[in-house]
Formats: C-alpha cells, structure tokens, sequence
C-alpha cells in the first residue's frame, strides 16, 4: 500500500497566521493519464471528515480560498493564509491513485 | 441536497458478522462509485471498498476475504458485511460518494466488537 506521511502531526497556530502541512507519499500520485488523486480533508471535532481539496489544488464549493493546495508527485502541501478559529481540528491527506486508497495519520491543528 | 445516512448495530459479538446499510438522498445510487471508509483510534482512516454503477466491487485486501458490499437501487441504499469481526474491526463506518476524491460523507456509525 502507498504510505501517506504528514508533518507536522500537531500544529499550533496563533490566530491570523499561516500554517502549513506536508504530505509525502511512498511513490508518485500521478496516474497514467497525468492526474494526481490527492486530496485534503478537515476533520472537525465530532464531525465526520469533509473534503477541502481535490486533485491536489482544486478548492471544493464553499471552502475559503484562504485554503490552498500544491504540489506534485509524492510531495504535496496545504496551506491555510490566515488561521481562524473554526479551522481547528484535524486534517488528512488522502491518495485517490493506487489501490487501496490510502489516508495520511492527520495533522491537529490548535489554536495557541 | 445529497445526504448518506450509515446506519446499524452498535455491538456486535467476536466471530459473528457486521451488517450496516448506507441510505442516500438528493442523488442517483446507480450513478457513480459509492465508498465504506473506518476509522479508528488506532488505525486512523482506512478504506474498506467501493461499489460502481455498474455492481463492481473493489475491496481493500485486507479484508477482502471477509467483506461483502452490495446496493439496492429500489431502495437507495448500500450495505456492509463484515464476517469474523474481532476487537480490531471496532471503528466508526462511514459512507461516502465517489473513489478517487469521496465527497458526502454521512455522519458515521460507531461499531464496537465486545462480547
């Protein structure tokens, strides 16, 4: 299976501030036919996890564009321009491209 | 407005089998893939499979000897059995619509494997 390695695993943000998680995977996302299956969800205390980012930097309808994704091959990022108080939680990237699909171990991202 | 409800027994026995169901609204179950995906505190997210418009399955190895996923279009509804469930199959079971990028994910069932 294609490993999913993020970093950091624990993200303390102050409060209009950027931050940024890493996600590595084992091998290249890219598929045959050029697109890279890679996406980014929010996790939400109680919540169930709600998808951001698709194939690496398309932002899903109604996110904030202070969301934004990049990145290529095995390395990718998520960064959010300015952190607000409802983007605590967790986040998981996520590779669509190999069989089975697989899921990073999250970043928590906290307010300091 | 496309809402996935999981549903099902919150314990179940070792050895027996896990049944859930994943009932859709404000979408066509025969149109596209639809996905079960768990989490656990140990395992964090882990694909189970996937289920196609035209009633191909995929199952994640792992599992796969023991996992049936099938759909019932009359009723709009997805179903998950698990067989020889130990305390390792304890998670939340979500339903999701699509493969590569699942969206629409229901709010997610707690099944715990206890005797």
């Amino acid at each position: 299976d294609v490993v999913m390695t993020q970093s950091p695993l624990s993200l303390p943000v102050t409060l209009g501030q950027p931050a940024s998680i890493s996600c590595r995977s084992s091998q290249s996302l890219a598929d045959s036919d050029g697109t890279t299956y890679l996406n980014w969800f929010q996790q939400r205390p109680g919540q169930s996890p709600r998808r951001l980012i698709y194939k690496v930097s398309i932002r899903d309808s109604g996110v904030p564009d202070r969301f934004s994704g990049s990145g290529s091959g095995s390395d990718f990022t998520l960064k959010i321009s300015r952190v607000e108080a409802e983007d605590v939680g967790l986040y998981y990237c996520m590779q669509g491209t190999h069989w089975p699909a697989t899921f990073g171990q999250g970043t928590k991202v906290e307010i300091k | 407005q496309i809402q996935v409800q999981e549903s099902g027994p919150g314990l179940v026995k070792p050895s027996e089998t896990l049944s859930l169901t994943c009932t859709v609204s404000g979408a066509s179950i025969s149109s596209d893939y639809w996905t079960w995906i768990r989490q656990s505190p140990g395992k964090g997210l882990e694909w189970i499979g996937y289920i196609n418009d035209r009633g191909s399955i995929n199952s994640n190895p792992s599992l796969k000897s023991r996992l049936t996923i099938s759909v019932d279009t009359s009723k709009r509804q997805l179903s998950l059995k698990l067989t020889s469930v130990t305390a390792a199959d304890t998670a939340v079971y979500y339903c999701a619509k699509g493969r590569t990028a699942p969206v629409y994910w229901g709010q997610g069932t707690l099944v715990t494997v206890s005797s």
